[in-house]
């Protein structure tokens, strides 16, 4: 039931868009984004929950398709800052209340 | 205000060897959680524990326990190491926050079991 993200990896230039692909099997009641650097821990970057509401708190957006068990983060304009590897970690229904499932991760890259 | 702050940062065990990592936040937070990083395998939950006195099985428990020892402390422990349990290993935890779970992460202790 872990969720599937795509693709494992991409590489940017400065300035380019990139999105990562959040799939499960299981009907979601949330989908968290995470983005982690190397040697350090994984930091928050936003929460998406069933009904569209979308929470974040920086300036990457990203959509959540429930009857689809689907979400996408959408990263424009990319800054060198933005390399890392993102997780996407879901919350299932019938789960424990704020449990997460994360994905394998995608690894960005970003080159000036 | 320090987060979450995990001891060791790192730790080398032979196999066989017992170990207690810690974990402490200081964000009043009622849940907790222990996950393993492996190389290409993301975020895996061993345990977790909702609130003070409470502690549950997640996907990965085998060969670990753990202590909620009070609101603020979590601690894994590994009774015999075995060279499978190499891995980062990062505390975390989290508050209801509107409508859901954020989670926060402590810096990790990288283990090494030969």
């Amino acid at each position: 039931q872990q969720p599937v993200q795509s693709p494992q990896a991409v590489i940017l230039r400065e300035g380019e868009d990139a999105v990562i692909n959040c799939s499960s099997s299981k009907a979601l009641y949330s989908v968290h984004w995470y983005r982690q650097k190397h040697g350090e821990a994984p930091v928050f970057l936003m929460i998406l929950l069933k009904g569209g509401e979308q929470k974040g708190h920086e300036k990457i957006s990203a959509s959540f398709n429930e009857k689809k068990q689907q979400s996408s983060l959408y990263l424009t304009a990319s800054q060198l800052s933005y390399s890392g590897t993102y997780f996407c970690g879901t919350e299932n229904y019938g789960g424990s209340q704020g449990n997460l499932i994360f994905g394998k991760g995608t690894k960005l890259s970003v080159k000036p | 205000n320090a987060g979450v702050t995990q001891t060791p940062k790192f730790q080398v065990l032979k196999t066989g060897q017992s170990m207690t990592l810690q974990c402490a936040q200081d964000m009043n937070h009622n849940s907790m959680y222990w996950y393993r990083q492996d190389p290409g395998m993301g975020l895996r939950l061993i345990y977790y524990s909702a609130s003070e006195g409470t502690t549950d099985k997640g996907e990965v428990p085998n060969g670990y326990n753990v202590s909620r020892l009070n609101k603020r402390e979590f601690s894994l422990r590994l009774e015999s190491a075995a060279p499978s349990q190499t891995s980062v290993y990062f505390c975390a935890s989290s508050e209801y926050w509107q409508g859901s779970y954020e989670q926060y992460f402590g810096p990790g202790t990288r283990l090494t079991v030969t």
